[in-house]
């Protein structure tokens, strides 16, 4: 069974400092990973995936993610935090063996606090 | 891009009535539809997957009979919400599989409240 963790259930940050939200996974197989932020009242929005080849993928408004395989996890960063990147964050994670159309496990979400 | 809609997106009910939610793929082809509840402050639970026509796959623990969907065609799916109780209040998120790629898109969501 594939699982996610995300061991913060808030991040505090000051605008224009760095940010990490943490993310660790586990799967049978090969994953693929997947970054999604929702804002209140909101469905979610895509910002970032991790497939195959570059550890360090980059997304939507100036967010980057590292897979490292060897930690199993797929951290979320961005190097300096607006205000309006306050939301809540989730990821996610497909195993590639089950199949095409297979399920998304989610994290428990971590919700980012960005102030002036 | 890919959009996924929904209607409606707020909902208030009386107690023992049904509701419908529509999920709508805008401008792809969806095989697979998925739906999620979200209580507040917490994460998606997968309730069920549903395939183009054929029955949907519930998740453990999720009545079938109380949660009908329905996936007629390759753009829509249909959660319907039998006898809704208060308990069933909370916010319906569907997603949609284009095939041949990696993400799920997301539609808007839809608050449900069981008065």
């Amino acid at each position: 069974a594939q699982s996610v963790a995300q061991p913060e259930d808030q991040v505090n940050v000051a605008e224009g400092n760095p940010l990490t939200v943490k993310c660790t996974y586990s799967v049978s197989g090969n994953p693929y990973l997947f970054w999604y932020v929702q804002y209140p009242n909101r469905g979610l929005q895509f910002l970032l995936k991790y497939i195959t080849g570059d550890n360090l993928v980059k997304g939507s408004y100036g967010f980057e993610a590292e897979f490292n395989k060897s930690q199993t996890s797929f951290h979320l960063k961005k190097p300096s935090a607006l205000v309006s990147d306050s939301a809540l964050y989730f990821c996610a994670v497909r195993d590639l063996n089950t199949g095409t159309a297979s399920k998304l496990t989610f994290g428990t979400g971590t919700r980012l606090q960005v102030t002036l | 891009g890919a959009v996924v809609s929904q209607h409606p997106s707020r909902v208030i009910c009386k107690s023992g009535t049904s509701v419908k939610i529509e999920c709508r793929s805008l401008d792809f082809q969806a095989t697979t539809m998925f739906w999620y509840r979200q209580f507040p402050k917490q994460s998606l639970m997968l309730m069920a997957t549903s395939n183009e026509g054929s029955k949907a796959t519930y998740e453990q623990g999720v009545e079938k009979d109380k949660f009908l969907i329905n996936h007629a065609s390759l753009t829509l799916s249909t959660l319907t919400v039998t006898s809704a109780h208060p308990e069933d209040s909370s916010f319906y998120i569907c997603s949609a599989d284009p095939g041949g790629v990696t993400e799920q898109y997301f539609g808007p969501g839809t608050r449900l409240t069981v008065t």
